[in-house]
């Protein structure tokens, strides 16, 4: 079975700063997916990256970047310039290739990141 | 616009008391799925199905089952609700595509 990591259960940071959170998962597998998702106060689950365990390049979706470090089995996600509306719960998430959970995601406890004015 | 639907935003029932919890979506996904979140645990899965009649179950299924008799509606069914059950419930559905992945807006319980 795989876990998922997320050792900072809240983090705070200052608008327009930078931040990043830490997720690391265990797997003997070696094709996999990892996700970032958000889900703010409305509870709706949005995702924010996804990075795919043969691809070299670390993704980016605007202000969001992954640092994939597969030997070291590390994925962390790192929002620059924060916003105010980022504030929300990340959560860290794996997926198994090929799958035999009809494509289940494996989440992490999450990580609570409130961004100040 | 594409989506997951739960019926309940918010849920109180009984000790004792049979419980659904009803998602319906709009994508023709295959797969659909059933997560449990609380605090300082996450999402954890309680059932998935990947066809209409099949059920599996995932991480937690105890206390819990499921029904799923047509594609688009994936019913979770607590068949005694206990204390212990309060929690916020998710559905997802997937189309097995890496991108496909759509979640409800959650269901949250409260067992008295």
């Amino acid at each position: 079975a795989q876990t998922v990591t997320q050792s900072q259960p809240e983090m705070s940071v200052q608008e327009a700063e930078t931040v990043t959170l830490s997720c690391t998962y265990d797997t003997s597998e070696s094709n996999y997916y990892l996700f970032w998702y958000k889900q703010p106060p409305s509870r709706q689950m949005i995702l924010v990256i996804r990075q795919e365990a043969y691809k070299q390049q670390n993704a980016t979706e605007n202000r969001f970047s992954v640092n994939f470090q597969k030997a070291a089995k590390s994925f962390s996600l790192k929002i620059s310039d924060s916003q105010l509306g980022d504030t929300a719960m990340y959560f860290c998430a794996f997926m198994k290739l090929p799958s035999n959970s009809g494509y289940a995601l494996n989440f992490g406890k999450g990580t609570s990141l409130l961004v100040t004015p | 616009d594409v989506k997951v639907t739960q019926s309940s935003r918010y849920l109180v029932k009984r000790t004792g008391e049979k419980v659904f919890l009803e998602c319906v979506q709009d994508m023709d996904h295959e797969n659909m799925f059933w997560y449990r979140q609380d605090p300082g645990l996450g999402l954890r899965l309680i059932y998935f199905s990947y066809d209409v009649k099949m059920k599996e179950k995932g991480d937690i299924p105890e206390g819990y089952s499921v029904s799923r008799e047509k594609k688009e509606r994936f019913s979770l069914i607590l068949e005694s609700a206990s204390t212990n059950q309060t929690s916020m419930y998710l559905c997802a559905s997937s189309s097995g595509q890496i991108d496909g992945y759509t979640f409800g807006s959650g269901t949250r319980l409260t067992v008295v």
